[in-house]
């Protein structure tokens, strides 16, 4: 258990669903984050969240959709998407904000296929 | 742009040592993070460098060179648990998360 917590753990969704990914982080963080990992790639940065404000959306397309209600739970909504966005998405947490040097303490990720 | 180059792949035998090495180009530099990720689990924070030189956490170690853009992952008394995805992260530019390598898979031997 990493105090990240990210449901589901496997989504298969159409390219037509509509669909969200939910985590939820219980370790008092102020920065959450939204991280792609897909086979010999890097992790690829998506979104930042700054004590609930959004500080980063790294030319993400609008078929993916962030929402932080609060500093603990971090959502990704998923509409349209393509088969290349099959991936394994990671929510990250970290302390002090996305500036400070403190470690990212991630989640287990959702495993995401697009049919 | 920011970039991070490391390799893809280490093989190694228990109770061995093992140098995982990251290159990066960035804008500027605020600091050089490794991560490990085992298979099916999340990544995990292990080591940080702001400074020159090397830091030292039980069996692993990290080393950096800020003049020569490059770091390293030293891993000594290697064991089978090892087995793992390694990753170099670095800050780039002030106020920006964290950019990661494509992660060097470590596979130990007995």
């Amino acid at each position: 258990e990493t105090g990240v917590t990210q449901t589901p753990r496997h989504l298969v969704m159409g390219m037509t669903n509509k669909k969200s990914l939910k985590c939820e982080q219980h370790l008092g963080h102020n920065a959450m984050y939204w991280y792609k990992q897909s086979a010999k790639k890097p992790l690829e940065l998506m979104f930042v969240y700054n004590f609930k404000e959004q500080t980063e959306n790294n030319s993400v397309p609008s078929r993916f959709s962030p929402e932080c209600p609060n500093s603990s739970h971090l959502f990704l909504h998923l509409h349209t998407l393509q088969p290349e966005d099959s991936a394994l998405y990671l929510c990250a947490s970290s302390s002090r904000g996305a500036a400070a040097n403190s470690p990212l303490h991630f989640g287990n990720g959702t495993r995401l296929t697009v049919t | 742009g920011q970039s991070l180059e490391q390799p893809s792949e280490v093989t190694a035998v228990e109770g061995a040592i093992v140098q995982i090495n990251c290159t990066y180009q960035t804008s500027g530099f605020y600091g050089l993070s490794w991560y490990q990720q085992h298979d099916g689990g999340a990544p995990t924070f292990l080591s940080y460098n702001a400074l020159d030189g090397l830091e030292e956490t039980g069996r692993f170690s990290s080393f950096l060179s800020r003049s020569d853009s490059y770091g390293y992952l030293l891993l000594q008394e290697l064991q089978m648990k090892d087995s793992a995805s390694y990753f170099c992260a670095v800050r780039g530019q002030a106020g920006t998360a964290l950019i990661f390598g494509k992660g060097t898979t470590l596979s130990v031997s007995s």
